[in-house]
Protein backbone atom coordinates (compact mmCIF):
# COMPACT_ATOMS: atom_id res chain seq x y z
CA UNK A 1 0.00 0.00 0.00
CA UNK A 2 1.40 3.72 -1.29
CA UNK A 3 1.87 6.47 1.55
CA UNK A 4 1.20 9.58 2.05
CA UNK A 5 2.94 11.34 -1.28
CA UNK A 6 4.00 14.57 -0.88
CA UNK A 7 5.76 17.43 -3.55
CA UNK A 8 7.82 18.84 -3.52
CA UNK A 9 10.22 17.62 -0.96
CA UNK A 10 12.15 20.69 -1.19
CA UNK A 11 10.95 24.25 -2.09
CA UNK A 12 13.51 27.58 -1.78
CA UNK A 13 12.07 30.75 -2.47
CA UNK A 14 12.33 34.57 -1.81
CA UNK A 15 10.22 36.21 0.83
CA UNK A 16 6.96 37.86 -0.80
CA UNK A 17 6.67 34.84 -3.30
CA UNK A 18 3.82 32.43 -3.29
CA UNK A 19 4.68 28.76 -2.60
CA UNK A 20 2.20 25.60 -3.25
CA UNK A 21 2.17 22.25 -1.88
CA UNK A 22 0.52 19.26 -2.58
CA UNK A 23 -0.55 15.86 -1.04
CA UNK A 24 -2.01 12.96 -2.07
CA UNK A 25 -3.00 11.01 1.20
CA UNK A 26 -3.32 6.77 1.15
CA UNK A 27 -6.06 5.80 -0.64
CA UNK A 28 -9.60 5.52 1.40
CA UNK A 29 -8.30 7.87 3.51
CA UNK A 30 -11.32 10.44 4.21
CA UNK A 31 -9.71 12.44 7.09
CA UNK A 32 -6.62 15.00 5.38
CA UNK A 33 -4.35 16.93 7.83
CA UNK A 34 -1.79 19.67 7.41
CA UNK A 35 0.54 19.85 10.04
CA UNK A 36 3.76 22.91 10.28
CA UNK A 37 7.00 21.48 12.16
CA UNK A 38 9.67 24.12 12.45
CA UNK A 39 13.40 23.26 13.56
CA UNK A 40 13.37 20.52 16.31
CA UNK A 41 9.43 21.27 17.40
CA UNK A 42 6.65 18.87 17.18
CA UNK A 43 4.13 19.20 14.31
CA UNK A 44 1.46 21.97 14.86
CA UNK A 45 -1.72 21.27 13.28
CA UNK A 46 -2.80 23.56 10.39
CA UNK A 47 -6.22 22.20 9.24
CA UNK A 48 -7.73 19.53 8.88
CA UNK A 49 -10.63 18.05 6.33
CA UNK A 50 -13.02 15.51 6.33
CA UNK A 51 -13.46 14.72 2.95
CA UNK A 52 -13.79 18.00 0.83
CA UNK A 53 -14.93 20.10 4.08
CA UNK A 54 -12.58 22.15 6.33
CA UNK A 55 -14.09 21.21 9.33
CA UNK A 56 -10.75 22.22 11.64
CA UNK A 57 -9.22 25.57 10.30
CA UNK A 58 -8.69 27.27 13.19
CA UNK A 59 -4.53 27.37 13.56
CA UNK A 60 -3.89 28.30 9.57
CA UNK A 61 -3.16 32.10 9.45
CA UNK A 62 -5.47 32.82 7.21
CA UNK A 63 -4.18 36.09 5.98
CA UNK A 64 -1.49 34.30 3.79
CA UNK A 65 -2.08 31.15 4.02
CA UNK A 66 -5.08 28.52 2.08
CA UNK A 67 -5.93 24.92 1.42
CA UNK A 68 -8.29 23.41 -0.85
CA UNK A 69 -9.23 19.56 -1.21
CA UNK A 70 -11.25 19.52 -4.28
CA UNK A 71 -13.13 16.30 -4.97
CA UNK A 72 -12.28 15.06 -1.07
CA UNK A 73 -8.60 13.37 -2.49
CA UNK A 74 -5.94 15.33 -3.35
CA UNK A 75 -5.03 18.46 -1.33
CA UNK A 76 -2.79 21.90 -2.03
CA UNK A 77 -1.38 24.15 0.68
CA UNK A 78 -0.66 27.78 -0.47
CA UNK A 79 1.10 30.56 1.44
CA UNK A 80 0.89 34.67 -0.43
CA UNK A 81 2.78 35.58 0.17
CA UNK A 82 5.79 33.68 2.01
CA UNK A 83 7.73 35.58 4.92
CA UNK A 84 10.88 34.85 6.75
CA UNK A 85 9.30 32.96 9.55
CA UNK A 86 7.17 30.61 7.07
CA UNK A 87 10.29 28.29 7.16
CA UNK A 88 9.73 24.91 7.86
CA UNK A 89 8.35 21.43 7.42
CA UNK A 90 4.96 21.27 6.28
CA UNK A 91 3.62 17.81 6.83
CA UNK A 92 0.45 16.04 5.07
CA UNK A 93 -0.99 13.23 7.15
CA UNK A 94 -3.88 11.28 6.34
CA UNK A 95 -6.29 9.20 8.78
CA UNK A 96 -7.56 5.59 8.47
CA UNK A 97 -11.18 4.65 9.99
CA UNK A 98 -9.40 4.03 13.44
CA UNK A 99 -7.99 7.48 13.43
CA UNK A 100 -4.53 6.33 13.16
CA UNK A 101 -3.01 9.18 11.51
CA UNK A 102 0.15 8.55 8.82
CA UNK A 103 2.46 11.13 7.59
CA UNK A 104 4.41 11.64 4.45
CA UNK A 105 7.53 12.78 4.17
CA UNK A 106 6.98 16.34 4.20
CA UNK A 107 8.05 19.90 2.15
CA UNK A 108 11.01 21.14 3.45
CA UNK A 109 10.20 25.08 2.90
CA UNK A 110 13.09 27.83 3.03
CA UNK A 111 12.17 31.61 2.52
CA UNK A 112 15.03 33.54 1.72
CA UNK B 1 0.13 26.91 26.34
CA UNK B 2 1.72 23.52 25.92
CA UNK B 3 -0.88 21.19 26.65
CA UNK B 4 1.38 18.24 25.95
CA UNK B 5 5.01 18.31 28.27
CA UNK B 6 7.38 15.98 26.93
CA UNK B 7 10.56 14.73 28.76
CA UNK B 8 13.65 14.93 28.65
CA UNK B 9 14.84 16.51 25.86
CA UNK B 10 17.49 14.31 24.79
CA UNK B 11 18.43 10.69 26.34
CA UNK B 12 21.21 8.99 25.65
CA UNK B 13 20.96 4.86 26.65
CA UNK B 14 23.62 1.90 25.91
CA UNK B 15 22.54 -0.80 23.41
CA UNK B 16 20.82 -3.60 25.50
CA UNK B 17 19.32 -0.74 28.13
CA UNK B 18 15.82 0.66 28.55
CA UNK B 19 14.87 4.07 26.89
CA UNK B 20 12.39 5.73 28.86
CA UNK B 21 10.59 8.74 27.95
CA UNK B 22 7.66 10.86 29.56
CA UNK B 23 4.66 12.73 28.36
CA UNK B 24 2.69 14.82 30.70
CA UNK B 25 -1.01 16.55 29.37
CA UNK B 26 -3.26 18.94 30.85
CA UNK B 27 -6.89 18.12 28.82
CA UNK B 28 -8.78 15.72 29.78
CA UNK B 29 -10.68 15.57 26.94
CA UNK B 30 -7.84 14.16 25.33
CA UNK B 31 -8.69 10.73 24.96
CA UNK B 32 -5.97 9.00 22.13
CA UNK B 33 -2.21 8.63 22.81
CA UNK B 34 0.16 7.93 20.25
CA UNK B 35 3.65 7.66 20.02
CA UNK B 36 5.53 8.59 16.90
CA UNK B 37 9.03 8.40 15.81
CA UNK B 38 10.81 10.55 13.39
CA UNK B 39 14.42 10.26 11.37
CA UNK B 40 16.10 12.89 9.95
CA UNK B 41 14.29 14.04 6.84
CA UNK B 42 11.96 11.91 7.24
CA UNK B 43 7.83 12.51 8.30
CA UNK B 44 7.13 11.13 12.12
CA UNK B 45 5.84 7.43 11.97
CA UNK B 46 3.39 5.91 14.10
CA UNK B 47 5.21 3.64 16.73
CA UNK B 48 2.17 2.36 18.95
CA UNK B 49 -1.00 4.21 20.73
CA UNK B 50 -2.63 4.01 23.97
CA UNK B 51 -6.38 4.95 24.74
CA UNK B 52 -7.34 5.87 28.35
CA UNK B 53 -9.71 2.47 29.46
CA UNK B 54 -5.99 0.47 29.64
CA UNK B 55 -3.34 1.08 31.51
CA UNK B 56 -0.66 -0.14 29.72
CA UNK B 57 0.00 -1.71 25.72
CA UNK B 58 2.81 -3.57 24.31
CA UNK B 59 3.98 -4.04 20.95
CA UNK B 60 7.10 -5.94 20.39
CA UNK B 61 10.03 -3.96 22.03
CA UNK B 62 7.92 -0.78 22.78
CA UNK B 63 5.31 -0.45 25.71
CA UNK B 64 3.11 2.37 26.86
CA UNK B 65 2.10 3.02 30.52
CA UNK B 66 -0.64 5.05 31.02
CA UNK B 67 -1.88 6.85 34.15
CA UNK B 68 -4.89 8.56 33.59
CA UNK B 69 -5.01 10.16 37.28
CA UNK B 70 -1.94 11.84 36.98
CA UNK B 71 -2.69 12.80 33.53
CA UNK B 72 0.79 10.93 32.17
CA UNK B 73 2.07 8.35 29.96
CA UNK B 74 5.12 6.89 28.99
CA UNK B 75 7.07 5.15 26.18
CA UNK B 76 9.47 2.54 26.99
CA UNK B 77 12.03 1.31 24.57
CA UNK B 78 13.48 -2.15 25.84
CA UNK B 79 16.68 -3.60 24.51
CA UNK B 80 17.09 -0.37 23.18
CA UNK B 81 18.84 -0.82 19.86
CA UNK B 82 21.34 2.20 17.85
CA UNK B 83 18.57 2.16 14.94
CA UNK B 84 16.59 3.24 17.96
CA UNK B 85 18.26 6.23 17.41
CA UNK B 86 15.85 8.89 16.40
CA UNK B 87 13.26 11.50 17.44
CA UNK B 88 10.52 10.62 19.35
CA UNK B 89 7.19 12.21 20.02
CA UNK B 90 4.60 11.73 22.13
CA UNK B 91 0.76 13.15 21.43
CA UNK B 92 -3.06 13.74 22.25
CA UNK B 93 -6.14 14.07 20.78
CA UNK B 94 -9.54 13.82 21.34
CA UNK B 95 -13.14 12.49 19.96
CA UNK B 96 -10.81 8.92 20.07
CA UNK B 97 -7.93 10.53 17.40
CA UNK B 98 -9.68 11.72 14.79
CA UNK B 99 -9.19 15.51 15.79
CA UNK B 100 -5.15 16.97 14.93
CA UNK B 101 -2.62 15.51 17.20
CA UNK B 102 -1.48 18.16 19.97
CA UNK B 103 2.78 16.57 19.87
CA UNK B 104 4.96 17.49 22.98
CA UNK B 105 8.30 18.93 21.73
CA UNK B 106 10.29 15.59 21.46
CA UNK B 107 13.05 13.74 22.93
CA UNK B 108 16.27 13.19 20.84
CA UNK B 109 17.26 9.39 21.26
CA UNK B 110 21.09 8.26 20.86
CA UNK B 111 21.62 4.34 21.48
CA UNK B 112 25.30 3.89 22.08
CA UNK B 113 26.38 0.65 20.63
Amino acid sequence: EAGVVQSPRYKIIEKKQPVAFWCNPISGHNTLYWYRQNLGQGPELLIRYENEEAVDDSQLPKDRFSAERLKGVDSTLKIQPAELGDSAVYLCASSSPNNEQFFGPGTRLTVL
Amino acid sequence: QQQVKQSPQSLIVQKGGISIINCAYENTAFDYFPWYQQFPGKGPALLIAIRPDVSEKKEGRFTISFNKSAKQFSLHIMDSQPGDSATYFCAASMTGGADGLTFGKGTHLIIQP
